[in-house]
């Protein structure tokens, strides 16, 4: 089975200041990952996904980067946060076209 | 892009009861679909796929599929307090990416 691990849960960051989070994975190789974000009482919104090492695409044009310099970590940046990028931040993995998707734990980002 | 659409709820159902949740999705190409829960403040599980029209049973939980009225649907049969979350449906497009609806706020009332 697969495995997806974040960290960390929760996270208070100032405004203008930089971000990384990572994800990796567990169980499987060559996976599908994906970084979605969830504003509050909101839905699911795909920010970016890679589908190998090295290969990314993003969904919606923002101040988020991210980046896959291993088959099995992902990882989230921004050289400088604002307010809107407060949000539950997912991770997430897909090891075959025959299942959905499985997510990691999240993390609560707060811009202050 | 690719559309599915669910009702915001809260859906309100007694315990024991039948709580029916939909879903609708604007890709009439879609195969393949899935149930999602998600308690308050935590990740997204999956509890269901469905890849054929018709019911597909898993213990309490039934999806159904009608691919000619692209309608996906969630069927939880005695109802507890614990299913008391927010049901995300969710659309495969292509070959890579799950397209989510917005979820039903489900409260099951002991």
């Amino acid at each position: 089975s697969q495995t997806i691990h974040q960290w960390p849960a929760t996270l208070v960051q100032p405004v203008g200041s930089p971000l990384s989070l990572e994800c990796t994975v567990e169980g499987t190789s060559n996976p599908n990952l994906y970084w979605y974000r969830q504003a509050a009482g909101r839905g699911l919104q795909l920010l970016f996904y890679s589908v190998g090492i090295g290969q990314i695409s993003s969904e919606v044009p923002q101040n988020l980067s991210a980046s896959r310099p291993q088959d099995r970590q992902f990882i989230l940046s921004s050289k400088k946060l604002l307010l809107s990028d407060s949000g539950f931040y997912l991770c997430a993995g897909q090891r075959g076209l025959t299942y959905g998707y499985t997510f990691g734990s999240g993390t609560r980002l707060t811009v202050v | 892009q690719k559309e599915v659409e669910q009702n915001s709820g809260p859906l309100s159902v007694p315990e024991g009861a039948i709580a029916s949740l939909n879903c609708t999705y604007s890709d009439r190409g879609s195969q393949s679909f899935f149930w999602y829960r998600q308690y308050s403040g935590k990740s997204p599980e999956l509890i269901m796929f469905i890849y054929s029209n018709g019911d597909k049973e898993d213990g309490r939980f039934t999806a159904q599929l009608n691919k000619a009225s692209q309608y996906v649907s969630l069927l939880i049969r005695d109802s507890q307090p614990s299913d008391s979350a927010t049901y995300l449906c969710a659309v495969r497009d292509g070959f890579q990416k799950l397209v989510f609806g917005t979820g039903t706020r489900l409260l099951v009332s002991p």
